[in-house]
């Protein structure tokens, strides 16, 4: 595709359920964002891809998110359990050639959980 | 580790006027810096970005200016309109250690017509 693609665009969960967020970054971009952004906040860093080095996952809030990037192109987010307070929309981002670059951005995905 | 301060938070003009944003950042070994326009329902979109290697870019009614000695950054928006009413971001990043970009915690921007 042309840009940055993320499914579902709107997701509503009951609480303690588990939920898939997926990204389709752009075609031949080494780089892959997950942030997280709650209703009029800024974006708050989950986890970055880069090529085949092992992801920093240093923004997860807990050990209840986990992500993976499959061949290098498609990421899914996964948050088990769910909160009330995870309730966001998440935004996927890549980039090529590292961070130097331009990053697009998906439309986002707008979890809520209920 | 690495930080981006932004300010201020929110800001209101009168269309016409003039906003400036201002950020600053920890790593000095950064050398790429992009702004970052939200509108309301969609992802940040890439407004204007500059490199370490100038200290002003313009394009068009906005411009990008960095002063490398102090580690901060600024973006002005001359005349502004109605429809530059929306969250701007900056950020910083580095070609070397993970390559990752740092955002700040962004600017609710009003252009009151």
């Amino acid at each position: 595709g042309a840009g940055v693609s993320q499914s579902p665009s709107n997701k509503v969960t009951e609480k303690g359920k588990d939920v898939e967020l997926r990204c389709d970054p752009i075609s031949g971009h080494t780089a892959l964002y997950w942030y997280r952004q709650s209703l009029g906040q800024g974006l708050e860093f989950l986890i970055y891809f880069q090529g085949n080095s092992a992801p920093d996952k240093s923004g997860l809030p807990s050990d209840r998110f986990s992500a993976e990037r499959t061949g290098g192109s498609v990421s899914t987010l996964t948050i088990q359990r769910t909160q009330q307070e995870d309730s966001a929309v998440y935004l996927c981002a890549s980039s090529s050639q590292g961070a130097n670059t331009e990053a697009f951005f998906g439309q986002g995905t707008r979890l809520t959980v209920v | 580790g690495e930080n981006v301060e932004q300010h201020p938070s929110t800001l209101s003009v009168q269309e016409g006027d003039s906003a400036v944003i201002k950020c600053t950042y920890s790593d000095s070994a950064s050398n790429y810096f992009p702004w970052y326009k939200q509108e309301l329902g969609k992802g940040p979109q890439l407004i204007i970005d500059i490199r370490s290697n100038v200290g002003e870019k313009k394009d068009q009614r906005i411009a990008v200016t960095l002063n490398k000695t102090a580690k901060h950054f600024s973006l002005h928006i001359t005349e502004t309109q109605p429809e530059d009413s929306a969250v701007y971001f900056c950020a910083a990043s580095k070609n070397t250690g993970g390559f990752k970009t740092i955002f700040g915690a962004g600017t609710r921007l009003f252009v009151k017509a």
